[in-house]
């Protein structure tokens, strides 16, 4: 079965430089979520989209942007990257309007962030 | 301040053995409730997952039991192998489609 996939699996930018992470979500499915993790941490939940517009937002820092585009793909945009900003950044998807009110999280493989 | 609390931190068992996790939440608003499992350098694999009108889930090894009461929740991993040996995630959220609080994880390792 098709899963969830990020591209780059790995990004190495020095500090102030931006970056540009792709998710492509399961196929039919309508609503993506990213999620960072750092090392030794459990993932926090940075923003979500479902259709296309935003649905929620955890704790993403001002200098981050993402959308969710016509083909239900979405990117998130890092600017003034930190050396905090090193990480795993995990996309995940969901189909929203699936049966029995169980809409499942998948996660994409990460894309690892360096920053340097 | 972690909304889920996680434990052990890690847990090690001998192949064969149950292996136990367990979440706390505070949160009464919270109504999905999954388990995950991450091996270095992968991303979360949905393992199984539960809502408050059941108290208990199974699916092959793994049994989630959950006390509404309690607000408690935890993963039994009966039969544990080697290939088990990951890192275990409890979350929770508001309606399954919205975002997963997560616990701090818990490093299992069973030994052969």
């Amino acid at each position: 079965a098709a899963g969830v996939i990020q591209s780059p699996r790995h990004l190495i930018k020095e500090k102030r430089e931006t970056a540009t992470l792709k998710c492509y979500p399961i196929p039919r499915h309508d609503t993506v979520y990213w999620y960072q993790q750092g090392p030794g941490q459990d993932p926090q939940f940075l923003i979500s989209f479902y259709e296309k517009m935003q649905s929620d937002k955890g704790s993403i820092p001002d200098r981050f942007s993402a959308q969710q585009f016509s083909d239900y793909h979405s990117e998130l945009n890092m600017s003034s990257l930190e050396l905090g900003d090193s990480a795993l950044y995990f996309c995940a998807s969901s189909l929203f309007g699936s049966t029995g009110g169980i809409h499942e999280q998948y996660f994409g493989p990460g894309t690892r962030l360096t920053v340097t | 301040q972690q909304q889920v609390k996680q434990s052990p931190q890690s847990l090690i068992v001998q192949k064969g053995g149950i292996s136990i996790i367990n979440c706390a939440y505070e949160n009464t608003a919270f109504d999905y409730f999954p388990w995950y499992q991450q091996f270095p350098g992968k991303g979360p694999a949905l393992l199984i997952a539960i809502r408050p009108d059941v108290s208990e889930k199974k699916e092959g090894r793994f049994t989630i039991s959950f006390n509404k009461s309690a607000k408690q929740f935890s993963l039994h991993i009966m039969d544990s192998q080697p290939g088990d040996s990951a890192t275990y995630f409890c979350a929770a959220s508001r309606g399954s489609a919205r975002q997963l609080t997560f616990g701090s994880g818990t490093q299992l390792t069973v030994l052969p």
